[in-house]
């Protein structure tokens, strides 16, 4: 089975600028989720997308958004990039229908944004 | 709000050494408790889970404790090797409508030197 998939691995982009990410969930995975890491930090929530619908939102400013396709493959856009931007972005999938407590959250490898 | 400490930040050990990793969490109400393993630059890979009603869970080397009423958790690790070197990071998923939302916290870094 194959695993979480990310596009692009790597991106740089500069200020101002909008950015796109794709997340390709595990076969069968309806839930994914979405998390910035930095050193700063560390990692925070940034949303969680089930069947197409927002069920969860981290505290971040509007400029972050997403969507989830009918095939569940998400997509995360960040407008008007910042300095303080530059991050490992990982997408997590999990099947989302399983009791709560019981279920894992399965990781991609990440896109790292650089913004300059 | 949530917040989870590890302890300690960073630790070197020699190889063959058993050594315990702790997580310490605010708030008990949650559904459970991960943690992961993450190499420099990678993603996250789930090492054990424990839901709120278990008190530990257990993969070959590994063993997890979990007392949600203190809100702490350990994470064992058994004749260290050096391939164990990595960050490793606890997460909680707390309860109510807290879809996908995992709390971590910023990890310990673990070097095991030949």
């Amino acid at each position: 089975k194959a695993g979480v998939t990310q596009t692009p691995r790597y991106l740089i982009k500069t200020r101002g600028q909008q950015v796109t990410l794709s997340c390709s969930p595990i076969s069968g995975h309806r839930s994914v989720s979405w998390y910035q890491q930095t050193p700063g930090q560390g990692l925070q929530f940034l949303f969680e997308y089930f069947s197409e619908t927002q069920r969860n939102k981290g505290n971040f400013p509007g400029r972050f958004s997403g969507r989830q396709f009918s095939n569940s493959r998400s997509e995360m856009n960040v407008s008007t990039l910042e300095l303080g931007d530059s991050a490992l972005y990982l997408c997590a999938s999990s099947s989302g229908t399983l009791a709560a407590g019981s279920e894992t959250q399965y990781f991609g490898p990440g896109t790292r944004l650089l913004v300059l | 709000k949530q917040e989870v400490t590890q302890i300690p930040a960073a630790l070197s050990v020699p190889e063959g050494e058993n050594l315990v990793l702790n997580c310490s969490f605010t708030d008990s109400a949650i559904y459970n408790l991960q943690w992961f393993r993450q190499d420099p630059g990678k993603g996250l890979t789930s090492l054990l889970l424990i839901q709120s009603s278990q008190r530990e869970q257990t993969s070959g080397r590994l063993n997890a404790s979990l007392d949600k009423s203190s809100g702490r958790s350990t994470l064992y690790i058994a004749a260290s090797q050096p391939g164990d070197s990595a960050t490793y990071l606890c997460a909680v998923l707390a309860g109510g409508t807290s879809y996908g939302k995992l709390t971590f916290g910023q990890g310990t870094i673990l070097t095991v030197h030949p």
